[in-house]
């Protein structure tokens, strides 16, 4: 049957140190890849964007990788703070003409000071 | 920086009755989505909704949920009669276009049904 909840993979890291989450996306298809992080009780918040012509973006203290061949897009967090301890999920757009934006699992960052 | 606006944050109903989410999109976004996030699972698109008529619609948007842009500013979200498993947090989303734009969400509506 059907699971009642989720147990969300988590990334524990130190203050100050480098955190990478990892995501897999399901159709070949999508061209366009977001990062959104949720903190406890509020909406998704964007971080960061890719379009599938781009292996590579960066933001302010983020980076975005994503690679077409094996589906995976991954988000990189430089010098990660307090702050930054939430929930990151990956959405994509799964095809041309759709606004179905599928949001995948989700990974909590536990951040230690 | 404007923002997605929802209330209520908290909205408690009993089996059956009727709900109203209501969300104020930023005003110069055109398109409207609604997604709906259970407990400890992903978040699931519902609906959207461009230019006065719903554009795509999941399988969990049934004739029990309705959308509706009655005004300039404000966008609903309605189930009809709700069920327990509708308890959830609802989220409202605009985006400026439709595809390869970001959704900006608003910080959602919990509803429980009893």
């Amino acid at each position: 049957g059907e699971s009642v909840g989720l147990h969300l993979p988590t990334l524990s890291v130190q203050e100050g140190d480098n955190s990478i989450i990892n995501c897999a996306y399901s159709n070949s298809a999508s061209d366009y890849f977001i990062w959104y992080k949720q903190e406890s009780g509020k909406g998704p918040q964007f971080i960061i964007d890719i379009r599938s012509n781009m292996d590579k973006r960066q933001g302010q203290r983020v980076t975005v990788l994503l690679n077409k061949t094996v589906k995976h897009l991954s988000l990189q967090i430089a010098a990660t703070q307090p702050g930054d301890s939430a929930v990151y999920f990956c959405a994509e757009i799964m095809a041309s003409g759709t606004y179905k934006y599928i949001f995948g699992t989700g990974t909590r960052l536990k951040v230690l000071a | 920086e404007p923002e997605v606006t929802q209330t209520p944050s908290h909205q408690v109903t009993q089996m059956g009755q009727e709900v109203i989410l209501r969300c104020v999109p930023i005003s110069n976004h055109l398109y409207f989505y609604w997604y709906r996030q259970i407990l400890g699972q992903k978040v699931e698109f519902l609906v959207s909704f461009y230019n006065n008529e719903i554009s795509e619609k999941s399988e969990i948007f049934d004739d029990q949920f309705s959308v509706e842009r009655p005004d300039g500013s404000n966008f609903t979200l309605k189930i009809r009669s709700t069920k327990l498993e509708d308890s959830a947090m609802y989220f409202c989303a605009s985006s400026p276009m439709g595809y390869n734009s970001p959704l900006h969400f608003g910080n959602g509506t919990r509803l429980t049904v009893t």
